[in-house]
C-alpha cells in the first residue's frame, strides 16, 4: 500500500514555543490530507482537512490560528502548533488520500508533550 | 450527530479463540465502512472496507466483517486469532455528506499464547 511518513514521531517542547509536524506521502500524490488528534482511550478526532494549494478546512472547535496547516505541495502537509500549552499534549496523526481514491493512508503519528 | 460506537474497549483472548468486535454507526444514508488496525508502535493500516455489493467483506490476515444495514452494524470477525493479532482496532465510516472519516474509540485486543 501507499506510504505516509510523519515526522517527528515524538517531540517535547516548552510551553509557549511552536512545534511543526510534517506529513509526507512518499510514493503517491495526495491532493487531500487530514490531521487528527487522539486523546488516550478516545477516538481519532478530525482537526482539519487540507487541500493542496488552498486553505485548510477546520472542524468546529479547532482554533485555526493555533493549529496552522500548510499543504504547499502534493506530497507534503505541515501542522504547526503555535504557542503550545500543556493541554496541547496529545497524539497527532495525519492521513493522505490519493487523487480520486477514498481510501486514506495514515502516518505513524506524533506524540507531542508540552512541558 | 454522526458517530461510531465500538462496545468492546478491551478484549483479551487466548490463541485460537474466535473474535468478534462490535461496531455500530449512526447515519441513515449511504456509508462506506472501514476497519483499521494499529499494531504496537506502527501506523494505522486498513484491514478491510465495504463500499457496496456483498455485505460480507474479507480482509487481510483472515479477518472479515459483515455489513448489516438494518442494524447499522459492521462487526469484525476472525475464527481463530493469533498472538500477532494483538493490536488496536478502529471502526470508521465515511459519507458523501460529510466527506470525512468518523472513527470509533477503538478496541484493544490482547491475544495470549
Amino acid at each position: 500500500g501507499a506510504v505516509v511518513s510523519q515526522h517527528p514521531s515524538w517531540v517535547i517542547c516548552k510551553s509557549g514555543t511552536s512545534v511543526k509536524i510534517e506529513c509526507r506521502s512518499l510514493d503517491f500524490q495526495a491532493t487531500t490530507m487530514f490531521w487528527y488528534r487522539q486523546f488516550p482511550k478516545q477516538s481519532l478526532m478530525l482537526m482539519a482537512t487540507s487541500n493542496e494549494g488552498s486553505k485548510a478546512t477546520y472542524e468546529q472547535g479547532v482554533e485555526k490560528d493555533k493549529f496552522l496547516i500548510n499543504h504547499a505541495s502534493l506530497t507534503l502537509s505541515t501542522l504547526t502548533v503555535t504557542s503550545a500549552h500543556p493541554e496541547d499534549s496529545s497524539f497527532y496523526i495525519c492521513s493522505a488520500e490519493q487523487t480520486g481514491n477514498t481510501e486514506a493512508f495514515f502516518g505513524q503519528g506524533t506524540r507531542l508533550t508540552v512541558v | 450527530a454522526q458517530s461510531v460506537s465500538q462496545h468492546n474497549h478491551h478484549v483479551i483472548l487466548s490463541e485460537a479463540a474466535s473474535l468478534e468486535l462490535g461496531c455500530n454507526y449512526s447515519y441513515g444514508g449511504t456509508v462506506n465502512l472501514f476497519w483499521y488496525v494499529q499494531y504496537p508502535g506502527q501506523h494505522l493500516q486498513l484491514l478491510l472496507k465495504y463500499f457496496s455489493g456483498d455485505p460480507l467483506v474479507k480482509g487481510i490476515k483472515g479477518f472479515e466483517a459483515e455489513f448489516i444495514k438494518s442494524k447499522f452494524s459492521f462487526n469484525l470477525r476472525k475464527p481463530s486469532v493469533q498472538w500477532s493479532d494483538t493490536a488496536e482496532y478502529f471502526c470508521a465510516f465515511w459519507t458523501y455528506n460529510t466527506d470525512k472519516l468518523i472513527f470509533g474509540t477503538g478496541t484493544r485486543l490482547q491475544v495470549f499464547p
